[in-house]
């Protein structure tokens, strides 16, 4: 049983499309993360939310607390937004960190 | 910028040696974490650190020791490397209330 479920989990989108991350989680937390891995490896952190929405260039990440659901949204995708995209949850209780497997995002030209 | 550093990207150690993946952050975060990443299984969380001196096992400490001597160094040990640890292991920084820096990663081959 995963505490965090992701989809879709592979994702092909023509350039300029926009594009939806969904994330699911089934534990109460603190604050739900969503990260960015190129390939190669490198992970960045895009977005930490507690309640509510939150913008950066073109990417929005919303929560609903109640349904216990989180969406990661790109305007006007760019191959440079190729990557895996992974919404990780902070339990509320116990310190413990939940994570989805990854959504792998290709934009195509 | 933050920067969270692992001292080497690639990797290659046999099996039953003790293997040493050092991280360094300069932001003077409280939190650091070790996780590994594998296929099909996503990141996974070893241990983490609230503070100095402070460890708390994550998901899968089995195998893994860590040492935070300094607030900026948080080491992850194999006491005897197998195969099975032969992954990506990746270490991350952050503060409460704000979001995680990762470092770029190590990747680990035990022959």
């Amino acid at each position: 049983k995963n505490e965090v479920e992701q989809s879709p989990q592979n994702l092909t989108a023509q350039e300029g499309e926009f594009i939806t991350i969904n994330c699911s989680y089934s534990v109460g937390i603190s604050a739900l993360h969503w990260l960015q891995q190129h390939p190669g490896g490198g992970i960045v952190s895009l977005f930490m939310l507690s309640s509510g929405k939150k913008k950066h260039g073109r990417l929005i990440a919303t929560i609903n607390i109640q349904e216990k659901h989180s969406s990661l949204h790109i305007t006007a995708s760019h191959p440079r937004d190729s990557a895996v995209y992974i919404c990780a949850v902070r339990s509320n209780t116990g310190n413990q960190f939940y994570f989805g497997t990854g959504t792998s995002l290709t934009v195509i030209p | 910028d933050v920067k969270v550093t692992q001292s080497s990207r690639y990797l290659v150690k046999r099996t039953g040696e003790k293997v040493f993946l050092e991280c360094v952050q300069d932001m003077d975060h409280e939190n650091m974490f070790w996780y590994r990443q594998d296929p099909g299984l996503g990141l996974r969380l070893i241990y983490f650190s609230y503070d100095v001196k402070m460890k708390e096992k994550g998901d899968i400490p089995e195998g893994y020791s860590v040492s935070r001597e300094k607030k900026e160094r948080f080491s992850l040990i194999l006491e005897s490397a197998s195969t099975n640890q032969t992954s990506m292991y990746l270490c991350a920084s952050g503060r409460q209330i704000y979001g995680y820096t990762f470092g770029s990663g190590t990747r680990l081959t035990v022959v």
